[in-house]
């Protein structure tokens, strides 16, 4: 499978628990990127990867919310002591430079209860 | 302000017919739009790509239009079909990285 791939697809938690999602891009992209996405709405952005870098976090990313990407591969979304407002589509994306192939995962859907 | 509207919100077409979706941006510098499907529960899919001196592009029965003095995209489905009932993102590159902006997206209800 060369596409973006997401692990879970679905994770149901109680309020207060921590939960990690993992995101497997493409191997030859060097660009990473989290999106949060709610019901009837687009996505939006939550933090950009090149390579191992962090380069940018977007404000609704709270000081709940981490995300690495260690080796410049793969990389991990935690949410700390989540909130029912977490409850949305967690998507990741790769690409190889700003202009070329944007390539979305499925996502990972979150529930909180 | 969200730098990305999109046109109508939602609608419902009947089988075989045409629709027309709209797309408006002021997002600057500009460098490429994108037209995304987005099955219910999955990732968008890409479905055309145009940069700033391309004013059509096709992908089957999908073609884009781009105006970029307008700053105006516009996604016609021909002859649709019961699969094509989705969500449409419009999506704006633009930047030092090329941040994209996202349209909300139009909802497309295909019915028999």
């Amino acid at each position: 499978d060369t596409g973006v791939s997401q692990d879970p697809r679905h994770k149901i938690t109680k309020r207060g628990q921590n939960v990690t999602f993992r995101c497997d891009p493409i191997s030859e992209h060097n660009r990473l990127y989290w999106y949060r996405q709610t019901l009837g709405q687009g996505p939006e952005f939550l933090t950009y990867f090149q390579n191992e870098a962090q380069l940018e976090k977007s404000r609704l990313l709270s000081d709940r919310f981490s995300a690495e990407r260690p080796k410049g591969s793969f990389s991990t979304l935690e949410i700390q002591r989540t909130e029912q407002g977490d409850s949305a589509m967690y998507l990741c994306a790769s690409s190889w430079g700003p202009d070329t192939g944007y390539t979305f995962g499925s996502g990972t859907r979150l529930t909180v209860v | 302000k969200n730098q990305v509207e999109q046109s109508p919100q939602s609608l419902i077409i009947l089988e075989g017919k045409n629709c027309t979706l709209q797309c408006n941006y002021t997002v600057s510098p500009f460098s490429n739009l994108r037209w995304y499907k987005q099955d219910t529960g999955r990732g968008p899919v890409s479905l055309t790509i145009m940069t700033f001196s391309e004013n059509t592009k096709s992908n089957g029965r999908y073609t884009a239009t781009l105006d970029a003095d307008t700053k105006q995209s516009s996604l016609h489905i021909t002859a649709s079909q019961l699969s094509d009932s989705a969500s449409y993102i419009c999506v704006v590159s633009g930047g030092s990285w090329g941040k994209f902006q996202f349209g909300a997206g139009t909802q497309v209800v295909v019915t028999p």
